[in-house]
């Protein structure tokens, strides 16, 4: 079963603008994760959060997690069209694996 | 490395088939995951394997789903007989320990059946 929940399910920007993708969750987590999956492809891993982290950054990625609302954001900047993907969350469950949300899919028009 | 390989990337067959998928995960990485995604469904967890042992099979489908991890470096998936309904891409990860580690994908299987 999915235990994040990612919203909006698409966003389309123009290039050069930020984009901001959210992920609920539902029980305590261990530590959250991002990952960005181009159209045919698997994975790829952008960044995890640790429960007692606030905010994250890797290059134009920054990654926020609220543990009271149980929610965490994950903003792009400044956006380019290979940003062009669909964005998912993982949370940790209670087995020790991760559970992935719908997605998010992001498109970045030139 | 060459990452999480998996085989074939491309599976065609009719229905009532044995399928098998394959994968190799990444050298000295624990944890072995299959998934399963869909459009309707998204991706789905089928089972997590760690150090060769299988600890969450709870997403496997129905009976006709089975996985195997005879050593750390070598999983299959089989699906038997397979329905139209299976028809979705299988990827493979692992991660360096547990499934709370950062998991690393293969290019994924897609499976088409008729």
């Amino acid at each position: 079963s999915q235990q994040g929940e990612e919203d909006p399910q698409a966003l389309s920007i123009q290039e050069g603008e930020n984009a901001t993708m959210n992920c609920s969750y539902k029980t305590s987590i261990n530590n959250l994760q991002w990952y960005r999956q181009n159209s045919g492809r698997g994975l790829v891993h952008l960044i995890l959060i640790r429960s007692n982290e606030r905010e994250k950054h890797s290059g134009r990625l920054r990654v926020t997690l609220d543990t009271s609302k149980k929610s965490s954001s994950l903003l792009i900047t400044a956006s380019r069209a290979a940003d062009t993907a669909s964005y998912f969350c993982a949370t940790d469950a209670y087995n020790n694996d991760m559970r992935f949300g719908a997605g998010t899919r992001l498109t970045v028009k030139p | 490395d060459a990452g999480v390989i998996q085989s074939p990337r491309h599976e065609v067959t009719e229905m009532g088939q044995e399928v098998t998928l394959r994968c190799k995960p990444i050298s000295g990485h624990n944890s072995l995951f299959w998934y399963r995604q869909t459009m309707m469904r998204g991706l789905e967890l089928l089972i997590y394997f760690n150090n060769n042992v299988p600890i969450d099979d709870s997403g496997m489908p129905e009976d006709r789903f089975s996985a195997k991890m005879p050593n750390a470096s070598f999983s299959t998936l089989k699906i038997q007989p397979s329905e139209p309904r299976d028809s979705a891409v299988y990827f493979c990860a692992s991660s360096p320990r547990t499934g709370r580690d950062t998991q690393y994908f293969g290019p994924g299987t897609r499976l088409t059946v008729l």
